[in-house]
């Protein structure tokens, strides 16, 4: 089983640029989740969706946008990167039915210049 | 605001030299308290969840404990392999959001 993909692994972005990571599930969770790590800060919650059609601001929402077309894929774009938008950012997604327990993707490693 | 307070920051151990990883917490209600291991370049991975005070688990070699305020993760024994960084978050009834602390860097020397 797959569980969570995340597509690119890595990423170089210039400035200005806009970016769409890219995520999938096959486990038919109802809830997706984007979070951002950085040093020193952990995880934090950038936007999440409790099922397909719906999506919610997290802790750090500023500069992100995400859909929820279908329950399996959480895209998360960013219209205009910035160099504060460098970090490793991770999908994760949950059965609310189940506990909540999050399941994580691999990362995506993006740099801003 | 829901919190999550991690220690401490970085912790090394003889291989068999048992110890304990703190979670200290604030939530509105805590809804869970998850225990997540953290390999370096991959993603989290899950390991325990708790929900009320009093509550333990157990899986090998951890066993994570819970109260009102905070949660212990006991590693007994740990082998190098125990090596990673351990990550705790809380997940409160007043909304959807995970709060992360910052994790506990664990390293097990042979």
């Amino acid at each position: 089983t797959a569980g969570i993909t995340q597509a690119p692994t890595s990423q170089i972005l210039a400035a200005g640029r806009s970016m769409t990571l890219r995520c999938t599930q096959d486990m038919r969770h109802n809830a997706m989740y984007w979070y951002r790590q950085d040093l020193g800060l952990g995880l934090r919650l950038i936007h999440y969706s409790n099922t397909a059609g719906t999506t919610g601001k997290g802790e750090v929402p500023d500069g992100y946008s995400v859909s929820r077309a279908n329950t399996d894929d959480f895209p998360l774009t960013l219209a205009s990167a910035v160099p504060s938008q460098t970090s490793v950012y991770f999908c994760a997604s949950s059965d609310q039915s189940s506990y909540n327990e999050q399941f994580f993707g691999p990362g995506t490693r993006l740099t801003v210049l | 605001e829901d919190q999550v307070t991690q220690s401490p920051e970085a912790l090394r151990l003889q291989e068999g030299e048992s110890s304990s990883l703190n979670c200290s917490y604030t939530v509105s209600g805590l809804r869970g308290l998850f225990w997540y291991r953290q390999d370096p370049g991959k993603g989290p991975e899950f390991l325990f969840t708790l929900y009320s005070a009093g509550e333990e688990k157990e899986k090998e070699r951890l066993k994570a404990t819970l109260t009102k305020k905070e949660s212990f993760l006991h590693i007994t024994a740990p082998k190098p392999e125990d090596s990673a960084t351990y990550l705790c978050a809380v997940q409160g009834w007043s909304g959807n959001q995970f709060y992360f602390g910052t994790g506990t860097s664990l390293t097990v020397i042979p």
